[in-house]
């Protein structure tokens, strides 16, 4: 079935960068559009960006101003957000799911918490 | 930006009752809306897409209809695994979540 697991959340600083990774199986990884979605128990849930299957395009949302950044390696089976100019507003549960506009598996999702 | 409103915030309601969520758009997102049910310390999960399409796997007692700016999620008859918070997201423009409306045992 599918699998979706995110990794690399953690502490970091105001003003630094995080990378997160989302490792993928259960189903055929690049046949799929990624995406990463955000929670917060005060702004809910916000989508983040979605790439195509082979990586050359993708979406973000206006929000992000470029600080974030979404990479995939197909032959690993992962997808990457790469953040940058953290701020405690992006203080979230990151999750990776298949899709583009509607996610139809999502991982268990990983805490990022931005705080000095 | 699409702003969905999702009422009413909490609904209590005792298993075997029927659940009725509503969600609404700031402008006509047309088919394009989704469902998906999150319960605590879970990810979402898709229960239906396009408005009225059931996910796979997705029991038959969840239903959704409307287009344009009112949707309804339905859920005929309620079971345990049921109580749990419900969103609603548009692809119209954008990708954007409603709020959520939590549903809880009476």
């Amino acid at each position: 079935q599918v699998h979706l697991m995110e990794s690399g959340g953690g502490l970091v600083k105001p003003g630094g960068s995080l990378r997160l990774s989302c490792s993928a199986s259960g189903f055929t990884f690049n046949d799929y559009y990624m995406s990463w979605i955000r929670q917060t128990p005060g702004r809910g849930l916000e989508w983040l960006s979605y790439t195509r299957q082979s990586g050359d395009y993708t979406k973000y949302a206006d929000s992000l101003k470029g600080r974030f950044t979404v990479s995939r390696d197909n032959a690993k089976k992962m997808l990457y957000l790469q953040m940058t100019d953290l701020s405690g507003d992006d203080t979230a549960v990151y999750y990776c799911a298949r899709g583009d506009t509607t996610a139809d598996s999502w991982g268990q999702g990983t805490l990022v918490t931005v705080s000095s | 930006e699409i702003v969905l409103t999702q009422s009413p915030a909490t609904l209590s309601l005792s298993p075997g009752a029927r659940a009725t969520l509503s969600c609404r758009a700031s402008q006509s997102v047309g088919s394009f809306l989704a469902w998906y049910q999150q319960k605590p310390g879970q990810a979402p999960r898709l229960l239906m897409s396009d408005a009225s399409t059931r996910a796979a796997g997705i029991p038959a007692r969840f239903s959704g209809s409307g287009s344009g700016t009112d949707f309804t999620l339905t859920i005929s008859s309620l079971e345990p695994e049921d109580f749990a918070v419900y969103y609603c997201q548009q692809r119209y423009i954008w990708l954007t979540f409603g709020g959520g409306t939590k549903v809880e045992i009476k």
